[in-house]
């Protein structure tokens, strides 16, 4: 959606090495949900923020939602051949909590042994 | 754990046939949930639901039509399937209220032939 930008769209790093990937709305983001799909798979819940400023990890992955509530980060340290896939972002644009999501395009993460 | 099951992971229809695509979540959730993924143009809304026998339409509803007759079932009807309906079908719930997040089942590639 164009709602929603996510960047890069295709990443490829060393094992070991740290990576951002950013997702970004022109519009007031109610909730942010980050999700991992493997290759022909379903989508697995990550992580989600709600509130400006915050901030959550799970093992080695952090997701930030910044001040304005209008961008997110995911961060992942130290990555591993594990954490390949595609990472999706997922936004409530809805203050009603509708949960009607909409997603970005996806950012495809290779991890090089 | 939540469970949403898709019926098939794999399904070859030729065109013109009348496609049902079943999903089941078996966590009382209210809200149901029918996206399709194509590269390029990501996670795209078809239709969803808050309630049994409620309905709204998404971003690309032309095509489809849903059931909802029962609460754990949400069924996606591709009233006369077309080549350009080839695609991932994914399916989702979500407890309605606050927000939280949507589970996904694993999906089924149609092929319209």
């Amino acid at each position: 959606s164009q709602e929603l930008e996510q960047s890069p769209q295709s990443l490829i790093v060393q094992e070991g090495k740290n990576l951002t990937i950013n997702c970004t709305s022109s519009k007031t983001l109610y909730g942010l949900y980050w999700y991992k799909q493997k290759y022909g798979e379903g989508l697995i819940f990550l992580m989600m923020l709600q509130k400006g400023g915050e901030e959550k990890s799970h093992e080695k992955i952090t997701a930030k939602l910044d001040e304005k509530k209008q961008q997110s980060s995911l961060h992942i340290t130290a990555s591993q051949p594990s954490h390949a896939g595609i990472y999706l972002c997922g936004a409530d644009f809805s203050s009603q909590g509708a949960q009607k999501l909409v997603f970005g395009q996806g950012t495809r993460l290779t991890i090089n042994p | 754990d939540v469970k949403v099951t898709q019926s098939s992971r794999y399904l070859v229809k030729r065109t013109g046939e009348k496609v049902f695509l079943e999903c089941v979540q078996d966590m009382d959730h209210e809200n149901m949930f029918w996206y399709r993924q194509d590269p390029g143009l990501g996670l795209r809304l078809i239709y969803f639901s808050y309630d049994v026998k409620m309905k709204e339409k998404g971003d690309i509803p032309e095509g489809y039509s849903v059931s909802r007759e029962k609460k754990e079932r949400f069924s996606l009807i591709l009233e006369s399937a077309s080549t350009n309906q080839t695609s991932m079908y994914l399916c989702a719930s979500s407890f309605g209220g606050d927000r939280s997040e949507a589970f996904f089942g694993q999906g089924t590639r149609l092929t319209v032939v």
